[in-house]
């Protein structure tokens, strides 16, 4: 069965320093791979969305980055991190085209960043 | 870049039928309609989705009419359990982007 994990579950980082979070997804080949983040008490916001390796469509210009080394691990980053980062990550994968349950979204546990 | 439009909360009593509506006025041919449950710091969990007319499953329907414009998820007899935040997608899925809106809180009461 597929499973994706992502890490770290939770950090404290202070304002400026530099963020990687980390998701890996098993029991699956050539996934759709997403980065949201959620801030307190609001909605999912797309940030980055890859279909494949080193391909990594952007959706809001900001100071993060997102790599794709592998077929199944995706990578947010970032070199400076502002207040406004703070929020709680999440990963998620869904299945290319002809698959099966294609259009759902599985997500990883979150990463909660707290910038301060 | 959000396409749907929900209530933003929503309360309701234990054994109650809880319906939520989601506009989505520029739904394109390709698109499918989604349904998420969320609870606090998880990742959204998976509802139900469906093209047209009404789909059911063993936690859910959906009911979607012809022109497609709307859609509304409905709950039977809702327990303390459901509550949670409800998101409802539009999207081609297997082009799939997809962007969530702002959801609608759910508050079932005892």
């Amino acid at each position: 069965s597929q499973t994706i994990h992502q890490w770290p579950a939770t950090l404290v980082q202070p304002v400026g320093s530099p963020l990687s979070l980390e998701c890996t997804v098993e029991g699956t080949s050539n996934p759709n791979l997403y980065w949201y983040r959620q801030a307190a008490g609001r909605g999912l916001q797309l940030l980055f969305y890859s279909v494949g390796i080193g391909q990594i469509s952007s959706e809001v210009p900001q100071n993060l980055s997102a790599s794709r080394p592998q077929d199944r691990q995706f990578i947010l980053s970032s070199k400076k991190l502002l207040l406004s980062d703070s929020g709680f990550y999440l990963c998620a994968w869904s299945v290319q085209r002809g698959g099966p349950n294609t259009g759902e979204l599985f997500f990883g546990e979150g990463s909660r960043l707290t910038v301060l | 870049l959000a396409k749907t439009t929900q209530p933003i909360s929503m309360d309701s009593y234990e054994g109650q039928e809880v319906n939520i509506t989601c506009s989505h006025n520029n739904i394109a041919t390709n698109d499918y309609i989604t349904w998420y449950q969320q609870f606090p710091s998880q990742g959204p969990r998976f509802i139900i989705q469906g093209y047209k007319t009404k789909v059911t499953n063993e936690v859910a329907s959906l009911f979607i009419p012809a022109d497609r414009k709307s859609s509304t998820l409905s709950l039977p007899r809702v327990s303390l359990s459901d509550t949670a935040v409800y998101y409802c997608l539009v999207g081609d899925p297997p082009f799939g982007k997809f962007y969530f809106g702002s959801g609608t809180k759910l508050n079932v009461k005892p």
